[in-house]
Parts: C-alpha cells; structure tokens; sequence
C-alpha cells in the first residue's frame, strides 16, 4: 500500500512555543488532510487541503499542500496545554478511493 | 445530526466467536470506511464502500466481511475473532461530490474490542 511518513513521531514542548510536523510520501495525492485524536475518542478533522500550493489557516493551525503534492505540513503557533494529543495526516488518492494515514505525531504541551 | 455513530463503544469476545460492529451516518455520504488502529501503526484500512451494493479491500481486510446494503449503514463482521484483531475500529464516512476531490472525512467514535 501507499506509505506516508510523518515526523517527528512525538514532540515535548514549552506552552507558547511554535510546532511543525509534515508528511511525505513517494506518490501523488489529490487531498491532504489532517487530524487531531485526543484519548479514547475518533480522529477530527483540522484542515483539508485539496490543491497543490494551497496554504489553509483554522485559527493558530496553518497547513500546507506541498507543490509536489507528495508532501504536506502543519503548523501550530503559540501553542497552549490543550493541544496535547496526536496529530495525524491522511492523504486521499482518487484513482484508488482511498485514504491512507501516517503513523501520527504525539504532541505534549508543558504548562 | 448525528454524524458518524458506532455501536458498541466496548466489547469482549472469546477466540472464535463472531460479532458485528454496526456503523451508520446520516450526511448522506457515499463513500464509508472501516479501520483499525493500533498503537504506533495509525490508521489502517480494512474495507471501504464508495455506494450501496459495493465493497471493496482495503489494507488489512483478512478475517472481516462488509456489506452496504444502505447508504446509511455500513456493518463489519467478524467472522471467527482472534486475538490479532484486538483493536479499536474506527467507521468513517465522506462525501465523493465531484471526480477529482474528495470532501471531509468524518469519524466515528470508535468500539473498542478486546478477543481473549
């Protein structure tokens, strides 16, 4: 199957500092998407991101759909202790009407 | 509007027995789809429905069957549970508006299932 490799796997961070974690993969995807799960609930959605070059904001989030259209990054700024969770990307290919997931970016926020 | 809903939140089975995880949406949403997640692996695929009638593999659809009889409902079946398949599934539905895009995929809230 398709593999998306995200990074970094986990992050420790001060409140207030800003976060980056992205995704690359060796295909070509139609949509970018990317995910927060906070324990013991499903994946919600962040920010979708259907064009190449597209950059997409929702709040302090700010994602990006790479030029390529293999890569794709997210951005948190001046983040806070609810952000705590894992983020994960997800990429959709049309041709397969699939979507396929990185292995996700566990995110802790100090206080 | 409920979204996505799952049922059972939780579940024990025996190795052997079988089960059926209930997933239905009420956006009106073609495509549906099944995962499972385990620690460290994300989400994987195990079968996906872009309508009523059809069904498709995913990544790792060994020992589960899919049926779309509706376009709200979308059951996955556990045939003979084995330990492997302790998990949590996770349904999720989206909507397939134009040919080259995809809209939102929205998920449930998960089953978790335990097979001792």
């Amino acid at each position: 199957g398709q593999q998306l490799n995200q990074s970094p796997q986990s992050m420790f961070i001060q409140e207030g500092e800003d976060v980056s974690m992205n995704c690359t993969s060796s295909s070509i995807f139609n949509t970018w998407l990317w995910y927060k799960q906070d324990p013991g609930e499903g994946p919600v959605l962040l920010i979708a991101l259907y064009k190449a070059g597209e950059l997409t904001s929702n709040g302090r989030l700010t994602a990006q759909f790479g030029i390529t259209r293999k890569d794709s990054f997210l951005n948190i700024s001046a983040s806070i202790p609810s952000d705590v969770g894992i983020y994960f990307c997800a990429g959709y290919l049309y041709n397969f009407n699939k979507f396929y997931f990185g292995s996700g970016t566990k995110l802790n926020v100090k206080p | 509007n409920a979204g996505v809903t799952q049922t059972p939140k939780f579940q024990v089975l025996k190795t052997g027995q079988s089960m059926t995880l209930q997933c239905a949406q009420d956006m009106n949403h073609e495509y549906m789809s099944w995962y499972r997640q385990d620690p460290g692996m994300g989400l994987r695929l195990i079968h996906y429905s872009v309508g009523a009638g059809i069904t498709d593999q995913g990544e790792v659809p060994n020992g589960y069957n899919v049926s779309r009889s509706t376009t709200e409902d979308f059951p996955l079946r556990l045939l003979s549970a084995a330990p492997s398949q302790t998990s949590v599934y996770f349904c999720a539905s989206s909507s397939l508006r134009t040919l080259d895009r995809a809209d939102t995929q929205y998920f449930g809230p998960g089953t978790r299932l335990t097979v001792l």
